[in-house]
């Protein structure tokens, strides 16, 4: 089944430090790959996307993904965390199916800077 | 631009009472989406319209939710009888060009039943 998958529930990094969050799919043919953040009592936002091209996408905030299709992985970076960072981060799939296509999140990931 | 405005912010409801929520996309926009979010089943996509026209609803838990979109900046969500279950952040987005295309989220109907 097409999906995609976060699997940390929690990353904890301090201020200053490289941040990492890991997002894997399964997705037939060439997916669509999205980061959405949501900060507290907020809707989410967008933050970057791949679609074809470059592996290496720049994003809002300081952020980026490489785009990794042998290990069918979109993990996002940020080369120095901030506190304000501290957020929860969705990634997402276009999943083609049958008759038009679906949206489909992770189960997101909480990220915990400290200062 | 004012961004996605819905409405209420917050909403306290009985079992079995209607509920209906609001959403006003940004102008010009041509895709407007719903979801849901739950501790449980985490961020879901009930149903997304295109140019006020249903394109999937597939993620619409059962018929007791039905959504609508009368002109391009209204969409309700209405459920009805509401259940305990149905508690939840319901979040509607909108989008210039599809689901592939940025989505720009509002802040959210917080639905509890009790």
């Amino acid at each position: 089944a097409q999906s995609v998958a976060q699997p940390e529930d929690q990353v904890n990094v301090a201020e200053g430090n490289p941040l990492t969050v890991k997002c894997t799919y399964s997705v037939s043919g060439n997916p669509y790959l999205f980061w959405y953040v949501q900060y507290p009592n907020r809707g989410l936002q967008f933050l970057l996307k791949y679609i074809t091209g470059d592996n290496l996408v720049k994003g809002s905030y300081g952020f980026e993904a490489e785009f990794n299709k042998s290990q069918t992985s979109f993990h996002l970076k940020k080369p120095s965390a901030l506190v304000s960072d501290s957020a929860l981060y969705f990634c997402a799939v276009w999943l083609t199916t049958d008759s038009w296509g679906k949206f489909q999140f992770g189960a997101g990931t909480q990220v915990v800077v400290t200062p | 631009d004012a961004g996605v405005i819905q409405s209420p912010r917050h909403e306290v409801t009985e079992m079995g009472q209607e509920v209906t929520l609001r959403c006003k996309p940004i102008s010009g926009h041509d895709y407007l989406f719903w979801y849901r979010q739950t501790m449980m089943r985490g961020l879901e996509l009930l149903i997304y319209f295109n140019n006020n026209v249903p394109i999937d609803d597939s993620g619409m838990p059962e018929d007791r939710f039905s959504a609508k979109m009368p002109n391009a900046s209204f969409s309700t969500l209405k459920i009805q009888p509401s259940e305990p279950r149905d508690s939840a952040v319901y979040f509607c987005a909108s989008s210039l060009l599809g689901p592939t295309d940025t989505q720009y989220f509002g802040p959210g109907t917080r639905l509890t039943v009790l």
